[in-house]
């Protein structure tokens, strides 16, 4: 089956600063990469994902890009802001068929944004 | 988007009792899906359900322990069975939010919390 390996697990920065985070998965046949934005004690919500017809997405101070080849992609967030501080999840799926909805999530990243 | 709403919120739960999770979706959907959260971990998927059909199993998780059902299109449950303080997590519904986009959103989950 699928595996997702996230880094790093934590992350602090400044404010007004970039972040990146960074995915790595196995299977070659996963063509749909969501990331998901999760607050204390609140539920994960989507906040970009990519899928495998396109390198690069952008939305706002989010970009995720997508490497087929070496089976990676990555979250930048720029301008961050103390807001933008929570757990992110990576994750991976085959979107089609019944693996829809069925995600592989990456192990999370705390990210920490100081005023 | 789609907007999916479980209960109960939380609950505390004796040894080897069984409690059933409940999850409304403001709309029909093909499929949803139950994941589990431990505690400081990432989300794992534990069954989807379908309509008509019996639930579909992730490795680790079987029927016994975690029976589902899924009467409709609009409704499931998720029964934890003879719980164990291992089984205190967070348990979240999903579903897909439209045919063409095919985000996965999710409830605000349950959190359990076995003595």
């Amino acid at each position: 089956g699928e595996n997702v390996e996230q880094h790093p697990s934590t992350l602090s920065v400044q404010e007004g600063d970039s972040a990146v985070i960074k995915c790595t998965y196995s299977d070659s046949a996963s063509n749909y990469f969501p990331w998901y934005k999760q607050e204390l004690g609140k539920r994960p919500q989507l906040i970009i994902d990519i899928r495998s017809n396109v390198g690069e997405k952008k939305d706002q101070r989010i970009a995720v890009t997508l490497n087929k080849t070496a089976k990676h992609f990555s979250l930048h967030i720029t301008e961050t802001q103390p807001e933008d501080s929570a757990v992110y999840f990576c994750a991976a799926s085959r979107a089609g068929g019944t693996s829809y909805g069925k995600l592989t999530f990456g192990q999370g990243t705390i990210l920490t944004v100081h005023p | 988007s789609a907007v999916i709403s479980q209960k109960p919120s939380r609950d505390i739960c004796q040894r080897g009792t069984s409690l059933t999770i409940q999850c409304q979706v403001d709309s029909q959907v093909t499929m949803m899906f139950w994941y589990r959260q431990q505690p400081g971990q990432s989300l794992t998927l534990i069954a989807t359900a379908n309509q008509g059909s019996e639930a579909t199993y992730e490795s680790g998780f079987v029927i016994d322990k975690f029976p589902i059902s899924r009467p409709n299109l609009t409704f499931s449950t998720l029964t934890v069975s003879n719980m164990s303080p291992e089984d205190s997590s967070i348990y979240l519904c999903s579903a897909r939010g439209g045919a063409v986009t095919g985000e996965l959103f999710f409830g605000e989950g349950s959190r359990l919390t076995v003595l």
